[in-house]
């Protein structure tokens, strides 16, 4: 059973920073292109970015370029999101997802991690 | 673009039929073949149930199917039941290197 498990989700003030982490199992990580999507509070689902099997093609919305970073580690079958220059509207519930052949095929889902963006 | 243009809401009775549509533009849901749809219930994680525009993953139930007309994608919800009041989303790829999502449309039953 594939299995997605964020953390990382934290309050922080505006301008901060956070990093969050994915741990999946239950696949060949390393085979699959990862995705994070968030979700504000009440509201609804938005990309924030992509990065390829091989980390050598990353893209992001254009809300959040040149602020957060997508790395992994297939060795440890782990993705990350690095925020920085937190604002508030990038307060949300931050899901890791599974490509599932196409760029929009979100075929498996964490739970989510909260990101809270306030002082 | 800020989004895919989803109706608010859509209402219907138990073994109706209801279809929510999705409009993006010739840079999205026009040109390519590659429209997703997410039902989510409250408080819950998101769930594809259909990619592709018309095919379902294994385990959906066939009482949802998609479709899609030039700049405008839909879904169909036959044989309405209770445990498909939910939100759902569409979601399409963008030239050149993007992903989109829909508003979302509540689903009342």
């Amino acid at each position: 059973e594939v299995q997605l498990v964020e953390s990382g989700g934290a309050v922080v003030q505006p301008g901060g920073s956070l990093r969050l982490s994915c741990v999946a199992s239950g696949l060949n990580f390393d085979d699959y292109s990862m995705h994070w999507v968030r979700q504000p509070p009440g509201k609804g689902l938005e990309w924030v970015g992509l990065i390829s099997k091989k980390s050598d093609k990353r893209y992001y919305a254009d809300s959040v370029r040149g602020r957060f970073t997508i790395s992994r580690d297939n060795r440890r079958d782990s993705l990350y999101l690095q925020l920085n220059s937190l604002r508030r509207e990038d307060t949300a519930l931050y899901y890791c997802v599974k490509e599932g052949g196409n760029w929009n095929d979100f075929d498996y889902w964490g739970r989510g991690t909260l990101v809270t963006v306030s002082s | 673009q800020s989004a895919l243009t989803q109706p608010a809401s859509v209402s219907g009775s138990p073994g109706q039929s209801i279809t929510i549509s999705c409009t993006g533009s010739n840079n999205d849901i026009g040109s390519y073949d590659l429209v997703s749809w997410y039902q989510q219930h409250p408080g819950k994680v998101p769930k594809m149930i259909i990619y592709e525009v018309t095919k379902r993953p294994s385990g959906v139930s066939n009482r949802f199917s998609g479709s899609k007309s030039a700049n405008t994608a839909s879904l169909t919800i036959s044989g309405l039941q209770a445990e498909d009041e939910a939100t759902y989303y569409c979601c399409s790829y963008v030239d050149p290197t993007k992903v989109i999502f829909g508003g979302g449309t509540e689903v009342t039953v």
